[in-house]
């Protein structure tokens, strides 16, 4: 079974620009989050979908940052214009939110994009 | 909001030898879940083992074991014969169980800040 794709692997940017990451989740999972890592720290959730709907936005720098999984099945994350505060690792993770499976709370993640905001 | 503490910033543990990592967490919620999530340099986030709050019993797999103290809300992982392979930074985590029959609610895990192991050889 394929996991969590993730790409690309590294970006970096001067600030004010922009720039945008992709996942594509393990298939059949309907439930997409991102993550954002900043050095020394604990991944911090930016957004989670259930399909395509925006379930937990709650944490999202919404002035800047921006989520979409149009069909429900990959996503892209943006950030326009980004901040030097911007540099971190973005992960992707997706879970299965189907009754009875036994891994349905578990939640697995792609290898992330290191993003360098100079 | 739940709050997931590690007070180890860094553990140093020799080959073969036993090591605990520690965890505390702060909810008022009486349904959840605890994880270990072990973060090698490729950066890629492995579930190591999880808990569910309801169980009494402690969760293990293979090498890996917790000690689930719900009442103190504490969380620590063990890992016994400990090899190279296991050098890696460790999150904790927690996660709620509130939606878990309802299906499609906030269910974000939250994580501690990391606690970094080296295995001595």
């Amino acid at each position: 079974e394929a996991g969590v794709a993730q790409s690309p692997r590294y970006k970096i940017i001067e600030k004010r620009q922009s720039v945008a990451f992709w996942c594509n989740p393990i298939s059949g999972h309907a439930t997409l989050y991102w993550y954002q890592q900043i050095l020394g720290q604990g991944p911090k959730l930016l957004i989670q979908f259930q399909n395509n709907g925006v379930v937990d936005d709650s944490q999202l720098p919404k002035d800047r940052f921006s989520a979409e999984r149009l069909k429900g099945v990959d996503s892209t994350l943006k950030i326009q214009p980004a901040k030097l505060e911007d540099s971190a690792v973005y992960l992707c993770a997706s879970s299965s939110s189907l009754q009875g499976v036994e891994a349905k709370n578990i939640q697995y993640f792609g290898a992330g994009t290191r993003l360098s905001v100079l | 909001a739940q709050t997931v503490t590690q007070s180890q910033p860094e553990m140093s543990v020799q080959e073969a030898e036993t090591v605990t990592l520690s965890c505390t967490y702060d909810t008022s919620e009486s349904d959840y879940y605890l994880f270990w999530y072990k973060q090698p340099p490729s950066r890629q986030m492995i579930l190591v083992i999880r808990q569910e709050a309801y169980k009494q019993q402690n969760a293990t797999e293979n090498r890996f074991s917790v000690n689930f103290q719900k009442a103190a809300k504490s969380f620590s992982l063990k890992i016994s014969d400990s090899q190279l392979g296991d050098a890696a930074m460790y999150f904790c985590a927690y996660r709620t169980g509130t939606f878990e029959y309802s299906g499609g609610g906030a269910d974000g895990l939250t994580f501690g800040k990391g606690t970094h192991l080296i295995i001595q050889p």
